[in-house]
């Protein structure tokens, strides 16, 4: 089975530049998550889609970050214009179900590891 | 805010058992506990979940006390691989997972 796949693994751009990172999802999986990790923390939930639509994108600072998943599929997460302070991994999830009562896992790509000089 | 409190490290020599505790104290009876792993520059891995009863895996085994307000992973013979940070979690009410910063475990030979 496929994991799930992210790209660019890395990126390295300057304050106030622009940056999109893709996700692709396990087939089928209809819950999708991104995550921000700060170097030495536990990572932190920016938003999270129930198929196309957005379940929680409370922690997701919306004057830079966006996100979508159009045909509720792949996804992108995009900053603009990026602070230093966004320099982190961004990790994407995916679940088959959603919902407090869902016990099913959750599975996670390898990340995009982004730098902001 | 995460509703896990985990020591921030530990050790544990190679081919002896890891014991990684965790306090979830406010923790409602419905609510599952996942324990999650990290290695170096992967993302995280899924472990093993548990309600109630003691669960086991090929992975670990999961020790849930009988007031649920705490619990122990054990990893029964670790290896140089199980070295990773370790995270216990609670679901949030949207059920999605909120990490705390984990306990660092490092299996030394």
């Amino acid at each position: 089975e496929a994991g799930v796949a992210q790209s660019p693994r890395y990126k390295i751009i300057e304050k106030r530049q622009s940056v999109a990172f893709w996700c692709n999802p396990i087939s089928g999986h209809a819950t999708l998550y991104w995550y921000q990790q700060i170097l030495g923390q536990g990572p932190k939930l920016l938003i999270q889609f129930q198929n196309n639509g957005v379940v929680d994108d409370s922690q997701l600072p919306k004057d830079r970050f966006s996100a979508e998943r159009l045909k509720g599929v792949d996804s992108t997460l995009k900053i603009q214009p990026a602070k230093l302070e966004d320099s982190a991994v961004y990790l994407c999830a995916s679940s088959l179900k959603q919902g407090p009562l869902n016990t099913g896992e959750l599975f996670f790509g390898e990340g995009s590891r982004l730098t902001v000089l | 805010d995460a509703k896990t409190t985990q020591p921030p490290s530990m050790d544990c020599a190679e081919g002896r058992a890891a014991n990684l505790p965790c306090n979830h104290s406010t923790i409602s009876g419905n609510e599952y506990v996942y324990w999650y792993r990290q290695i170096h520059s992967q993302g995280p891995q899924y472990i093993i979940h548990g309600l109630k009863n003691n669960e086991t895996n090929e992975m670990a085994s999961l020790i849930i006390t009988e007031d649920r307000k705490s619990s122990t992973l054990i990893l029964p013979h670790a290896t140089l691989r199980d070295t990773a940070v370790y995270y216990c979690i609670v679901k949030g009410s949207q059920g999605n997972l909120i990490f705390g910063k984990g306990t660092k475990l490092s299996v030394k030979p």
